[in-house]
């Protein structure tokens, strides 16, 4: 099994959709993490969570809307997407809680969003 | 505010070409600084890191020292190959969050 796994790889969906993105990692690690990767942009930071506690929103949209079950899983549900929210959607994991300069992420491979 | 500037690709190169991918942060304090690698289809990797000035971080041929008088953290690689081919992202950890750069695409053709 690979550190973070996403599903799905690709997501086609229209305005008026609702899906979710899933993320696990089998690290064992404390803090999980969404970016959105957009072409010619810096990864942008979406949501953290430490031992399942939302700890950062970074003033993300209310169609975005995490969730953290448990330690080991990420969802991002998405409802009446924009087409400009086109993008990687990437997950990662780190054993150190946000904030220590020792912390290292783990990425997933991703989910390439196409909003219609 | 903080950021993380690297060079814009796409970066083409022959085999056994010399690599500089060049990456200059602002940041208050000392972040660690990383160099991730992006293979086609997958998310990123980490390649190499360094945590204080004066660190070099290697791996897989690579390097990039941490220079804090130019706030810079150049990646190089002395003779790249067919399988380096892919985009590389520059980061800063300030101990606040992570702050990448926008990526250099590698090309490296036989």
């Amino acid at each position: 099994e690979t550190g973070v796994t996403q599903t799905p790889r690709h997501l086609v969906m229209g305005m008026t959709n609702k899906k979710s993105l899933k993320c696990e990692q089998h690290l064992g690690h404390n803090a999980m993490y969404w970016y959105k990767q957009s072409a010619k942009k810096p990864l942008e930071l979406m949501f953290v969570y430490s031992l399942e506690e939302r700890v950062e929103n970074n003033s993300v949209p209310s169609r975005f809307s995490p969730e953290c079950p448990n330690s080991s899983h990420l969802f991002l549900h998405l409802h009446t997407l924009q087409p400009e929210d086109s993008a990687l959607y990437l997950c990662a994991s780190s054993q150190d809680p946000p904030g220590q300069l020792n912390e290292k992420l783990f990425f997933g491979s991703g989910t390439q969003l196409s909003v219609l | 505010g903080d950021s993380v500037t690297q060079m814009e690709g796409p970066v083409t190169l022959s085999e056994e070409a010399f690599l500089t991918i060049n990456c200059t942060y602002t940041a208050t304090g000392y972040p660690s600084l990383f160099w991730y690698v992006q293979y086609p289809g997958e998310g990123l990797q980490l390649l190499l890191k360094a945590t204080k000035a004066d660190d070099k971080g290697s791996n897989k041929g690579f390097e990039a020292t941490y220079r804090k008088e130019t706030t810079s953290f150049h990646l190089e690689k002395g003779s790249v190959q067919v399988s380096d081919s892919a985009v590389y992202f520059c980061a800063a950890n300030t101990g606040n969050q992570f702050y990448f750069g926008t990526g250099t695409s590698l090309t490296v053709i036989p």
